[in-house]
């Protein structure tokens, strides 16, 4: 069955750093991975999203990779400030017909601190 | 431009009752998706709507509904209601639910089942 790993445990980081997170996947082709913040008590919050014939996209100090033979994606958010404390998702997308099915891991949270 | 509404925000329930919880889109968005988020399991896909019509549907036991009404509002029910229940339910809207679209969560109705 579909499978998405990211790290369970909670990522601690000094302000000003870069945080790297981490999306493995198993039994599962996308067509299109998203990433997600979501705060307490709060819906998820879109970011980025990068496709399956993609390497590499950024915005602003967000930067996510995408290795469709290693199956991972990752996260970097340079220059981190506490503002950007949350728990962050990675989705899987399908293509036509299921596309909008998304498939979501755990998340992991981030911790920054000053 | 107003972003997805969920009502109730709050509820609490008894094991055996039904609830319906409801989701207002994003004007002219007429995709929409409901999720189950628990510590648990995470984020699972329960089902979308598109046109009225539900377009795709995740793991979940027929005690799970849904519909969408013509304004493209949707409403989901659950009946007989379990412990497990218990949840953060979110809805996502998009304009059409087509490959690597952002989808727009509401802030989700917590649902606390006794």
């Amino acid at each position: 069955s579909q499978k998405i790993e990211q790290n369970s445990e909670a990522l601690n980081i000094q302000e000003g750093k870069t945080a790297t997170l981490t999306c493995n996947y198993t039994n599962y082709s996308p067509a299109y991975l998203q990433w997600y913040r979501q705060d307490p008590g709060r819906g998820p919050v879109f970011l980025l999203l990068i496709r399956e014939n993609e390497k590499e996209k950024r915005k602003e100090r967000l930067k996510v990779t995408f290795d469709t033979t290693l199956k991972q994606s990752l996260f970097h958010i340079t220059a981190s400030q506490p503002a950007d404390s949350a728990t962050y998702l990675c989705a899987l997308g399908g293509r036509t017909g299921t596309a909008s099915k998304l498939t979501f891991g755990t998340g992991t949270r981030l911790q920054v601190t000053l | 431009k107003a972003g997805v509404t969920q009502t109730p925000r709050y509820l609490i329930k008894t094991r055996g009752q039904q609830v319906t919880l409801s989701c207002s889109p994003i004007s002219g968005h007429r995709s929409v998706s409901w999720y189950q988020q628990t510590p648990g399991q995470g984020l699972q896909f329960l089902f979308e709507y598109f046109s009225e019509t539900q377009r795709n549907k995740g793991n979940f036991p027929g005690r799970f509904s849904g519909r969408q009404f013509s304004n493209s509002r949707s409403e989901m029910n659950v009946s007989t209601l379990e412990l497990g229940d218990s949840a953060l339910y979110l809805c996502a809207s998009s304009r059409a639910g087509t490959s690597g679209e952002t989808q727009y969560f509401g802030p989700g109705t917590r649902l606390l089942v006794l």
